[in-house]
């Protein structure tokens, strides 16, 4: 069965700098994708990036980037120069087929 | 404008007393799930829907029914809510998957609910 491990419960950055959030997974397909959705205090689920695991180039998102090592089953994002809009709860999903979800990384950004 | 529309957006109810949690998405979208989600387990998937009449179970099932007769709604129903359903609950939809076309899920705004 597929799983997503996000192994950081929790984070911080400073405004303006730079924060790397982990996800690492396990799945015996080829064919899959990976997304980050964000959630605000709102509790709102809002899309951030989206990866095809076909595709080798990472994807890019203005601030937002993910690094995707398909062969070591991991897919960070990249949050450059922070801002307090960043603050939320992060979540990384797979699909193929359905949607599994992490348990999330809590996000604070210090002013 | 596309969405996903669930009510009621709170809900304080009493144990056994059945109640359903509507759900209903205007993009035309083949799957729809349901999800709660709870502090330091992320969301888990109740139940999803590939199509009308279609309906499978997702991880945590136990306690919850759905029924899919339209292919913009999937209504949750917890025909006896117990304690243990006090949760947020969130109803998405999407296109199915392809292999190749990137389809993200569209969430609903949430449901909180609570089993007093």
């Amino acid at each position: 069965a597929q799983t997503v491990t996000q192994s950081q419960p929790e984070m911080s950055v400073q405004e303006a700098e730079t924060v790397t959030l982990s996800c690492t997974y396990d799945t015996s397909e080829s064919d899959y994708y990976l997304f980050w959705y964000k959630q605000p205090p709102s509790r709102q689920m809002i899309l951030v990036i989206r990866q095809e695991a076909y595709k080798q180039q990472n994807a890019t998102e203005n601030r937002f980037s993910v690094n995707f090592q398909k062969a070591a089953k991991s897919f960070s994002l990249k949050i450059s120069d922070s801002q307090l809009g960043d603050a939320a709860m992060y979540f990384c999903a797979y699909r193929r087929g359905g949607y599994i979800f992490g348990t999330g990384t809590r996000l604070k950004v210090l002013a | 404008e596309a969405q996903v529309t669930q009510n009621p957006r709170y809900l304080i109810t009493v144990t056994g007393k059945k109640l359903t949690v509507t759900c209903s998405q205007n993009m035309n979208h083949e799957y729809m799930s349901w999800y709660r989600q709870d502090p330091g387990l992320g969301l888990r998937q109740i139940y999803y829907s590939m199509n009308v009449e279609v309906t499978d179970k997702g991880d945590v099932p136990e306690g919850y029914k759905v029924s899919r007769k339209e292919k913009r709604n999937f209504p949750l129903i917890l025909e006896s809510p117990s304690p243990n359903q006090t949760s947020l609950y969130f109803c998405a939809s999407s296109t199915p998957f392809t292999g190749r076309l990137v389809n993200e899920q569209f969430f609903g705004p949430g449901t909180r609910l609570t089993v007093l």
